[in-house]
């Protein structure tokens, strides 16, 4: 059982917006503003979208956008893109050079 | 062109040993901290073991404590993680990553360890 919590799927048309949670604990995402997320395709290594919360790394499409408050994060995929569809994951730091990670979230673009 | 590789995965009983290995290109390997992550398929991702840039700090999630044993040689651009007493929940894909700013910004393409008797 993973430490973060994110719903199984979330779904959009092409051209919408769609938003993952992330909640955690006092101990995680409440305590530290170092939330990222990932995003996985089928097959191949999760890739770093998103960091320190709301920070994109170069080349990362400024559709994808992320936020935190209290104990939950969120990220936001705008204008949606049948390329969006894969899975995503989220992950904050907890101290002590230790990391926890979300169960993932299907992106299903209808 | 940036990348990490990791070799050494495999099938093994039980009780038994593996020792996997990660190497570094094209990016300045002893400037980072690096960690191995666990994904079993079908399931989400588990963070299992961190060593700071120089090698000198480690830490392993309680679920391989005592078990698991990281560690880096920067001058051959390389980390290990050293897997004792394996256990069946310990099959997983394994994935090298480079951390910065709290994440992980560089990952190997993983590699399968098959825990079973």
């Amino acid at each position: 059982q993973s430490v973060l919590t994110q719903p199984p799927s979330a779904s959009g048309s092409p051209g919408q917006s769609v938003t993952i949670s992330c909640t955690g604990s006092t101990s995680d995402i409440g305590r530290f503003d170092l939330v990222s997320w990932y995003q996985q395709f089928p097959g191949k290594a999760p890739r770093l979208i998103i960091y320190e919360v709301n920070k994109r790394p170069s080349g990362v499409p400024d559709r994808f956008s992320g936020s935190k408050s209290d104990r939950t994060a969120s990220l936001t995929v705008s204008g949606l893109r049948a390329e969006d569809e894969a899975d995503f994951y989220c992950s904050s730091y907890a101290g002590y050079n230790l990391w926890v990670f979300g169960g993932g979230t299907k992106l299903t673009v209808l | 062109q940036a990348q990490l590789v990791e070799s050494g995965g495999g099938s093994v009983k039980p009780g038994g040993s593996l020792r996997l290995s990660c190497e570094g290109s094209g990016i300045p390997f002893s400037d980072d901290y690096m960690t191995w992550i666990r994904q079993v398929p079908g399931e989400g991702l588990r963070w299992i073991s961190y060593i700071s840039s120089t090698g000198r700090y480690t830490n392993h999630a309680d679920s391989v404590k005592g078990r698991f044993t990281i560690s880096r040689d920067n001058a051959k651009n390389s980390m290990f993680l050293h897997m004792n007493s394996l256990r069946v929940e310990d099959s997983g894909v394994y994935f090298c990553t480079r951390g910065r700013n709290h994440a992980f910004d560089l990952w190997g393409q993983g590699i399968p360890v098959i825990v079973s008797s």
